[in-house]
């Protein structure tokens, strides 16, 4: 039961240009959505998030967006950079975190 | 400030075997959450543990079982192994229920043969 989706397995972005990151789910209880960032040979870090109740939440670079009637979210970075170059989940959240199988960024200098 | 440690980093285990995998939280944390994370795939929610008990879990054979000590550390037990439990296993700390953000371990990789 795939709660959370990521249909993009990669993505490539020139350096300085806007990377889009995009996510959608199922599950219309989820009340956070949260992005981590993932680098080989490590654990997920916490990136940013949002709540249900919100449509924006920007955090310098990062800026995602919810879209509840289309249950879709994403993630912007502006402008992108070499170490911007990572595997991003997003997930939500209601009593437990559901998280899609990644997006592997790249960005290219 | 010591975030959220596991170990051992990789470990190799035969098919039947069992396992014990450990994690330390981030200081000041209570909750302590599994999850396991197959190749290509992102990660799924194993159980979480809190004031020393089972609170939550996920769709995973009884196999699986957890414990979490009085100073919040927690391990997670694989009985049985088989060739498919081979994954990363990640540990994550919250406070509370920790709805909103969880602090990752870098995570033990193990690897039944």
């Amino acid at each position: 039961d795939q709660q959370v989706k990521q249909n993009s397995p990669s993505l490539s972005v020139q350096e300085g240009r806007i990377s889009i990151l995009n996510c959608d789910y199922t599950n219309s209880m989820f009340d956070y959505f949260l992005w981590y960032k993932k680098y080989p040979a490590e654990g997920p870090t916490f990136l940013i998030s949002i709540s249900s109740i919100k449509d924006k939440n920007e955090d310098g670079r990062f800026t995602v967006f919810l879209n509840k009637s289309a249950k879709h979210l994403s993630l912007h970075i502006v402008p992108s950079q070499p170490g911007d170059s990572a595997v991003y989940f997003c997930a939500g959240t209601g009593n437990q975190f559901y998280f899609g199988t990644g997006t592997s960024l790249t960005v290219i200098p | 400030d010591a975030g959220v440690t596991q170990s051992p980093t990789h470990l190799i285990k035969t098919r039947g075997q069992q396992v014990t995998l450990r994690c330390s939280p981030k200081s000041g944390h209570d909750t302590v959450s599994w999850y396991q994370q197959a190749l290509g795939q992102g990660p799924q929610f194993i159980f979480q543990y809190y004031e020393e008990e089972e609170r939550q879990r996920g769709n995973f054979p009884d196999r699986f079982s957890g414990h979490q000590f009085p100073n919040y550390s927690s391990e997670l037990n694989v009985n049985a192994l088989l060739l498919g439990d081979s994954a990363l296993y990640l540990c994550a700390s919250s406070w509370d229920r920790g709805n909103e953000k969880l602090f990752f371990g870098s995570g033990t990789q193990l690897s039944v043969l």
